[in-house]
């Protein structure tokens, strides 16, 4: 199955600068999704690109994809404490089984005051 | 987007008991996924939720221990079996959505076991 795997696993960064995250898997996808969750909740979808686009801007998220070198970023732009969370990314084949969705350990973010 | 709700939301329960965790999506979906998270851990699928057919596990999860229903398209339940404390985890379901297969989660279940 396709699995991202996200690098750093721990940043810390302090309120107003901006974080960045990456992503980089393995096999080829149709989309590529990122999540957040925060300690011990669900995971909230922030925003899927598809294999076709470059790039995708949602609110203060912007996300990247290259698809020949098979990775993704996530820009989190004038960060606030709010932000602190573990951030997963999910490439996706949308095709019968293959929608299972395969987690990498995430980037742990934290925003200090 | 979807809504996806979990019940209960959190619960200790005894071991060598079960508990039934149920997931409700606010349209119909064709599949629906549960995950786990241990303590510290990322996501692990335990099994895919088909309608009318048999759930699909995923290598290390059985039946037995984590019998799974899917009586329409808008629910489904996981039970978890014969607790031990190392079944303590965040349980969750997802489902995807959509052209684009865009794949919502529930808020979660967390189970600890003593």
């Amino acid at each position: 199955s396709q699995q991202g795997e996200e690098d750093p696993q721990a940043l810390s960064i302090q309120e107003g600068e901006n974080a960045t995250m990456n992503c980089s898997y393995k096999t080829s996808i149709n989309n590529l999704q990122w999540y957040r969750q925060n300690s011990g909740r669900g995971l909230v979808h922030l925003i899927l690109i598809r294999s076709n686009e470059r790039e995708k801007h949602s609110g203060r998220l912007r996300v990247t994809l290259d698809t020949s070198k098979k990775s993704s970023s996530l820009l989190i732009t004038a960060s606030r404490a709010a932000d602190t969370a573990s951030y997963f990314c999910a490439p996706t084949i949308s095709s019968g089984s293959a929608r299972q969705l395969t987690f990498g350990s995430g980037t742990q973010l934290t925003v200090l005051p | 987007s979807a809504v996806i709700s979990q019940k209960p939301s959190r619960d200790i329960c005894q071991r060598g008991t079960s508990l039934t965790i149920q997931c409700q999506v606010d349209s119909q979906v064709t599949m629906m996924f549960w995950y786990r998270q241990q303590p510290g851990q990322s996501l692990t699928l335990i099994a895919t939720a088909n309608q009318g057919s048999e759930a699909t596990y995923e290598s290390g999860f059985v039946i037995d221990k984590f019998p799974i229903s899917r009586p329409n398209l808008t629910f489904s339940t996981l039970t978890v079996s014969n607790m031990s404390p190392e079944d303590s985890s965040i349980y969750l379901c997802s489902a995807p959505q959509g052209a684009t297969d865009t794949q919502y989660f529930g808020p979660g279940t967390r189970l600890t076991v003593l």
